[in-house]
């Protein structure tokens, strides 16, 4: 089974729609995190939570937000969808004990229509 | 403001050649070095890690190469396959994971044979 699972694999929506992304991990880590990945853009920080009760920025959050639901869930939103947010985005996890290594989960391809 | 920069964007080996991929940094309080590869339909994964106290750091095929006062560290995948083609990311962090790693844009290597 995987440690990191998100939901959908796939979408593909309509300018203006509302979207939530979930990321569910079984690994036991505190640290939870949102990325998005475009060709030769590497890969982005939209936003991270070190624990349940905190959540900051990252270097690109306009246009989205998130809820950490549980040490285990962080969902990413999409309030009104538009077409430059189409994307590849990555959720990952890591634990205090291990350093800063992430473990990503398997990605949600997003299409904005 | 970029603060970690990788080059080349993209690279084409010869099977059993030694792949180069470069990287620098800015911020002087950066001490965590790791280097991530995906495969295409696959989130990141961490290939190998440095930290600022040592000067080289091998596993296998594949060696950090850290030069503090450059402000700059390389990936070298020795006898490179066609298995090793892959995106390969640079990153860097400050603190024992108190701070989100900070990725470079990536780049694309294709070994051929």
């Amino acid at each position: 089974d995987a440690d990191v699972t998100q939901t959908p694999r796939n979408r593909i929506t309509k300018t203006g729609k509302r979207i939530m992304l979930e990321c569910s991990q079984t690994k036991g880590h505190d640290r939870m995190y949102w990325y998005r990945q475009d060709p030769g853009l590497g890969l982005q920080l939209i936003y991270y939570s070190f624990d349940v009760k905190d959540i900051n920025k990252g270097e690109i959050s306009d246009g989205y937000s998130v809820s950490r639901q549980a040490q285990a869930k962080f969902s990413l939103s999409l309030e009104s969808a538009i077409p430059n947010q189409t994307a590849l985005y990555f959720c990952a996890t890591s634990g205090a004990s291990r350093g800063n290594e992430q473990f990503f989960g398997p990605g949600t391809r997003l299409t904005v229509l | 403001q970029q603060q970690v920069k990788q080059s080349p964007q993209s690279l084409i080996v010869q099977k059993g050649g030694i792949s180069i991929i470069n990287c620098a940094y800015e911020n002087t309080a950066f001490d965590y070095f790791p280097w991530y590869q995906q495969f295409p339909g696959k989130g990141p994964a961490l290939l190998i890690a440095i930290r600022p106290d040592v000067s080289e750091k091998k596993e296998g095929r594949f060696t950090i190469s850290f030069n503090k006062s450059a402000k700059q560290f390389s990936l070298h995948i020795m006898d490179s396959q066609p298995g090793d083609s892959a995106t390969y990311f640079c990153a860097a962090s400050r603190g024992t994971g108190n701070t989100p790693l900070v990725f470079g844009k990536g780049t694309r290597l294709s070994v051929i044979a």
